[in-house]
């Protein structure tokens, strides 16, 4: 079993849609969780990142972490075109090494 | 600043040849990763440095050869690559190696063995 689990997509919408992409774990030692966005050919840009269990808000985008389910998710509302790229989740416990999910690839249509 | 700054952008390289990537910050983190991408393919970790001390090398080949001269600075050495080598080179930096803070990458540098 990975360590990480994404659902790789890819996920088409039309503009001003609510987006949801979700990563589940198995590692109950998780305590911090990160999405990044990755534009094609770019490096990942970190968007949010959480600790712990709860929510976090910025901007169209809220983060999601429910530690007893071993599940967070990105929601991003009124979606725009700009926002079609690729999406990472990442997460680490004590340790500097983080896991990252495969990825899920977005697509908002005009 | 936040950002993390890698050169070249594009390198081309024949199997023979000896080259090496950079990565710079100035935020002071004390730990630093080098990551390899493929194509449509999550950041798959090779090294990591914390406090100027390699920490992590993730059984990578004697070709690639990781150097931190300093807290700043991170440098990938490259010999003998394969065309299978050829891949995004991501540098990422943290805060503390040992607490919760999250993780900067750099634009990449894009690497073709050819």
């Amino acid at each position: 079993q990975k360590e990480v689990e994404q659902d790789p997509g890819p996920l088409s919408v039309p503009e001003g849609a609510i987006v949801s992409l979700n990563c589940t774990y198995s590692n109950s030692a998780f305590q911090y969780f990160m999405w990044y966005r990755q534009y094609s050919r770019k490096g990942p840009e970190l968007l949010m990142y959480t600790y712990s269990s709860g929510n976090k808000e910025d901007g169209r985008f809220t983060a999601q972490v429910d530690k007893s389910s071993k599940y967070i998710s990105l929601f991003i509302r009124d979606s725009q075109p700009s926002d079609s790229a690729t999406y990472l989740c990442a997460m680490r416990g004590t340790g500097n090494q983080f896991y990252f999910g495969t990825g899920t690839s977005l697509t908002v249509i005009p | 600043d936040t950002e993390v700054t890698q050169t070249p952008k594009h390198l081309v390289m024949g199997m023979t040849n000896k080259k090496s990537l950079k990565c710079e910050q100035h935020m002071g983190h004390r730990a630093m990763y080098w990551y390899k991408q493929k194509a449509k393919k999550p950041p798959e970790l090779m090294f990591v440095y914390s406090y100027e001390k390699l920490s992590i090398n993730e059984s990578v080949p004697s070709r690639f050869s990781p150097e931190c001269p300093n807290s700043s600075l991170l440098n990938l050495h490259l010999h003998a690559l394969q065309p299978e080598d050829s891949a995004l080179y991501l540098c990422a930096s943290s805060q503390d190696p040992r607490g919760g803070f999250e993780q900067f990458f750099g634009p990449g540098t894009r690497l073709t063995v050819l």
